[in-house]
């Protein structure tokens, strides 16, 4: 057990639907990172959050947000979704920002129908 | 080219074998992790490193900065190491992460 917490653990909706995907970080850690891993494109980071702010980007499509909240849990939130957008999606946390130790999440797997 | 190329892309072995994987990377890094997720797909880091050789158990990995190359060696490998082991990059002045494409490793009892 890494300590990173992501729900649901499984979704399946429609296309053009939005979903919300939350993930708690381990005690203590204050970097939580989003990343995408899909059949075709393997794993891509998306976004990374440091003590609630934005500290660097990767391919997030527009359609994608995320945010950190106070208790620094976080959320990914997936608009207007498209079967390519199927995929598991993982949540990490660290300590700090770079060159720490990477703890992930068990992932939250999403099929778009 | 990607900036994070890992070989071979799949491995098969039998129990016992000494295991070697490689990975290159053509971009300035400050750190590089190994990574091992299991079919059932979760993710586990295996090692963080930024210069020389660190082991934990049977596991043993590698790094050098001047040659842009890391490597992961499996002793006494055994069925429950068959999992996919992914290479990951931490690029020099940013936060991201860029991943490798996987080895696929699998091992015969």
């Amino acid at each position: 057990d890494s300590g990173v917490t992501q729900t649901p653990k499984h979704l399946i909706t429609a296309t053009g639907q939005r979903v919300t995907l939350r993930c708690s970080p381990r005690s203590g850690d204050l970097s939580v990172y989003w990343y995408q891993q899909s059949l075709d494109q393997g794993l891509q980071f998306l976004i990374q959050y440091y003590n609630g702010e934005e500290r660097a980007k990767g391919n997030i499509l527009e359609r994608f947000s995320a945010q950190q909240f106070p208790d620094l849990h976080s959320e990914l939130n997936l608009s207007s979704l498209e079967l390519g957008d199927s995929a598991l999606y993982f949540c990490a946390s660290s300590r700090e920002s770079g060159g720490n130790t990477i703890y992930f999440g068990e992932g939250s797997w999403l099929t778009v129908v | 080219k990607n900036e994070v190329e890992q070989s071979p892309q799949n491995l098969t072995a039998q129990e016992g074998e000494f295991i070697t994987i490689n990975c290159s990377y053509s971009v300035g890094i400050s750190a590089l992790h190994w990574l091992q997720q299991h079919p059932g797909g979760g993710i586990v880091s295996l090692f963080m490193l930024s210069s020389g050789k660190k082991k934990h158990g049977r596991l043993i990995a590698t790094i050098n900065i001047q040659e842009k190359h890391s490597s992961l060696h499996i002793t006494a490998s055994h069925p429950r190491d068959s999992a996919v082991y992914i290479c990951a990059v931490v690029l020099q002045g940013a936060q991201k992460l860029v991943f490798g494409q996987g080895t696929r490793l699998t091992i015969n009892p």
